[in-house]
C-alpha cells in the first residue's frame, strides 16, 4: 500500500541553524501539507502546497520557514534559522485531490530537537 | 482559537465493552469530519470520516455519528480491543484545505 514517507526520524540541532526536513508524498497526490506536534500538544496546521506554490498557511508558517517541491517527488520543510520553540514532531500529509472530501494521509514524522 | 474540541484527554474501557470517544467543534463551515488515530512514535493514521450530508457511517467495529446542530461529533468503538489503546484525534475541514484537529484523546483498552 502506498505510503507518506519522511526523512529523518529524529533531528537535532543547535539553536540558529538551518534544517531541512524531507517527505516523499504518495506518488499520484497533487496536495501536500506539513503539520507540526509540539509534545502534549495538538497537532497543528502548518502550511498547504499545491501546484508549485503555497494555498495556505497558518499563522506559525513565518519567514522563517519555507517549502520546496523540488524534484517532482521530494516536498521539504526549511526552517531558516531554528529556535527552541520549534522542537516538535513535524508531519507531512498528502491527499490525491482537491475538496473536502478526500482523506489526507501522513507520514510517520520527524522528531526535530532544537537544542 | 481551538475551532475542535475533544473535552476527554483520557478514556479507559474494558476489553468488549463500547469505546466512545467525544468532539465538538465550533466552526458551522467545517463539512468533512475525520477520525484518525496515533500511536507512539508515528504519523496520525486514518480511521474513519463523515461528511456533513450524513449523520452516521460505519466501518466494521467503528461508526462515526455527526450532529450538526449541536457540532457534535462521536466515535464509537465496538467491541473495544487492546489493540485500539492510541491517542485518537479528530479533525475537521471545510472550504479550505487545512484540517483543524482536536487534542485528542488517550483511549486505553484493558484486557
Amino acid at each position: 500500500e502506498p505510503e507518506v514517507t519522511q526523512t529523518p526520524s529524529h533531528q537535532v540541532t543547535q539553536m540558529g541553524q538551518e534544517v531541512i526536513l524531507r517527505c516523499v508524498p504518495i506518488s499520484n497526490h497533487l496536495y501536500f501539507y506539513w503539520y507540526r506536534q509540539i509534545l502534549g500538544q495538538k497537532v497543528e496546521f502548518l502550511v498547504s502546497f499545491y501546484n508549485n506554490e503555497i494555498s495556505e498557511k497558518s499563522e506559525i508558517f513565518d519567514d522563517q520557514f519555507s517549502v520546496e517541491r523540488p524534484d517532482g517527488s521530494n516536498f521539504t520543510l526549511k526552517i531558516r534559522s531554528t529556535k527552541l520553540e520549534d522542537s516538535a514532531m513535524y508531519f507531512c500529509a498528502s491527499r490525491e485531490r482537491g475538496g473536502t472530501a478526500d482523506t489526507q494521509y501522513f507520514g510517520p514524522g520527524t522528531r526535530l530537537t532544537v537544542l | 482559537d481551538q475551532q475542535v474540541k475533544q473535552n476527554s484527554p483520557s478514556l479507559s474501557v474494558q476489553e468488549g465493552r463500547i469505546s466512545i470517544l467525544n468532539c465538538d467543534y465550533t466552526n458551522s463551515m467545517f463539512d468533512y469530519f475525520l477520525w484518525y488515530k496515533k500511536y507512539p512514535a508515528e504519523g496520525p493514521t486514518f480511521l474513519i470520516s463523515i461528511s456533513s450530508i450524513k449523520d452516521k457511517n460505519e466501518d466494521g467495529r467503528f461508526t462515526v455519528f455527526l450532529n450538526k446542530s449541536a457540532k457534535h461529533l462521536s466515535l464509537h468503538i465496538v467491541p473495544s480491543q487492546p489493540g485500539d489503546s492510541a491517542v485518537y484525534f479528530c479533525a475537521a475541514s471545510g472550504a479550505g484545505n487545512q484540517f483543524y484537529f482536536g487534542t485528542g484523546t488517550s483511549l486505553t483498552v484493558i484486557p
